[in-house]
């Protein structure tokens, strides 16, 4: 069975650090297309950062510089760390597979339940 | 202000249709695919439409997709009271600072 599990969520004071998981069963990690995407409380999605299988790494402009995605093939798990937290990361942050098809994105279509991150002093 | 524009609220009754609107830009919508997601509250989203216009596996044929130009649309016919949720369009952007996913605010839709 195709499953995403996120941890790592915590309260934790702006300008601190964070580094959450994105552990994965019934498929390979380091062969697939993944990643971060949030939702602030109340509020819609945003894309936070992607990986590719070729180690391609992006990110949004609003994270860009402060978090670094990356995965551990040998676990099958991919990261976020999150540096210089700001009370504006607060959300809940879901990993997710995408599909390709040729060339263009065919949306993410396996999605984990989310963990949640919560930024205050 | 998300870059994508939907309306942040749609509804009808039950047997109707509705449709939610998507615009965007040449760098966005205008060259590359939309996806359509519905999130239930409490849910993580879930890939409604694929691709402009594929419906994944076991998604019904009353959601459907189109895009033209800039612009794409999600229209649900024989609206169900199962059907009330937050709806979300996506697409990557080609942009300066680089590749990057932006999405619509999000349509609540209300099943009156």
């Amino acid at each position: 069975e195709v499953q995403l599990v996120e941890s790592g969520g915590d309260l934790i004071q702006p300008g601190g650090s964070l580094r959450l998981s994105c552990a994965a069963s019934g498929f390979t990690v380091s062969s697939s297309y993944m990643s971060w995407v949030r939702q602030a409380p109340g509020k819609g999605l945003e894309w936070v950062s992607a990986i590719y299988s070729g180690g391609l790494t992006l990110y949004a402009d609003s994270v860009k510089g402060r978090f670094i995605i990356s995965r551990d093939n040998s676990k099958n798990t991919m990261f976020l760390q999150m540096n210089s937290l700001r009370a504006d990361d607060t959300a809940l942050y879901f990993c997710a597979r995408e599909s390709w098809q040729k060339g263009y994105s065919s949306g993410w279509f396996s999605w984990g339940q989310g963990t949640l991150v919560t930024v205050s002093a | 202000q998300s870059v994508l524009t939907q309306p942040p609220s749609a509804s009808g009754t039950p047997g109707q249709r509705v449709t939610i609107s998507c615009s965007g830009t040449s760098s966005n919508i205008g060259s590359n695919t939309v996806n359509w997601y519905q999130q239930l509250p409490g849910t993580a989203p879930k890939l409604l439409i694929s691709s402009n216009n594929q419906r994944p596996s076991g998604v019904p044929d009353r959601f459907s997709g189109s895009k033209s130009g800039t612009s794409a649309s999600l229209a649900i016919s024989g609206l169900q009271s199962e059907d009330e949720a937050d709806y979300y369009c996506a697409a990557w952007d080609d942009s300066l600072s680089g590749p990057q996913v932006v999405f619509g605010g999000g349509t609540k839709l209300t099943v009156l």
